[in-house]
């Protein structure tokens, strides 16, 4: 697609439910990265993608959340038993290649409240 | 793993004025410093980056400044106009493929 695309893009859910993010990144873009943005605050990494393996996992908060990639393209960020401390905006990024020197496109982000 | 520090968290500045933010990095590894736009409710934007072979790059208003051996890296914005305003965040990799970022600046452009 022409861009990195992200939905839903308001979610409100119950503490306590789960919850499925999904990405859909920028075709051909092998790379693909998960963050979460408190309000007002920076950017937390949470898992990154190259093809459908996930190398890195260190950023994910608890065993609660969760990601798969399938066939190198869209993404699913999972969040089980969700709690209100998990209200943020969740953006997604790809880039051509994972590596140095590639800058992320990002999608408008996932906006989850936690009520 | 990469510890990036970014100053200042807020910034104002009159329209007409340049705008500095400056930010450090620890790890020695990177090489590849982005700076990226976030105007409010929307996603952030790639603005301009820099890799460590060159000192300055510069793109109409807006320059970024690589000092590798201190570690520190600049955006400057001159003749700074409202739409300017925005939170702008700096990154770097380190030895990892994922970016780590600086906690933003909040940049707002008096008319």
């Amino acid at each position: 697609g022409a861009g990195v695309s992200q939905s839903p893009s308001n979610k409100v859910t119950e503490k306590g439910k789960d919850v499925e993010l999904r990405c859909d990144p920028i075709s051909g873009h092998t790379a693909l990265y998960w963050y979460r943005q408190s309000l007002g605050q920076g950017l937390e990494f949470l898992i990154y993608f190259q093809g459908n393996s996930a190398p890195d996992k260190s950023g994910l908060p608890s065993d609660r959340f969760s990601a798969e990639r399938t066939g190198g393209s869209v993404s699913t960020l999972t969040i089980q038993r969700t709690q209100q401390e998990d209200s943020a905006v969740y953006l997604c990024a790809s880039s051509p290649t994972s590596g140095q020197g590639y800058g992320y496109t990002f999608g408008s982000g996932t906006r989850l409240t936690v009520v | 793993g990469e510890n990036v520090e970014q100053h200042p968290s807020t910034l104002s500045v009159q329209e007409g004025d340049s705008a500095v933010i400056k930010c450090t990095y620890s790890d020695s590894a990177s090489n590849y410093f982005p700076w990226y736009k976030q105007e409010l409710g929307k996603r952030p934007q790639l603005i301009i980056d820099i890799r460590s072979n060159v000192g300055e790059k510069k793109d109409q208003r807006i320059a970024v400044t690589l000092n590798k051996t201190a570690k520190h890296f600049s955006l400057h914005i001159t003749e700074t106009q409202p739409e300017d305003s925005a939170v702008y965040f700096c990154a770097a990799p380190g030895g990892s493929y994922q970016l780590t970022f600086g906690k933003g600046t909040k940049l707002s452009v008096i008319p």
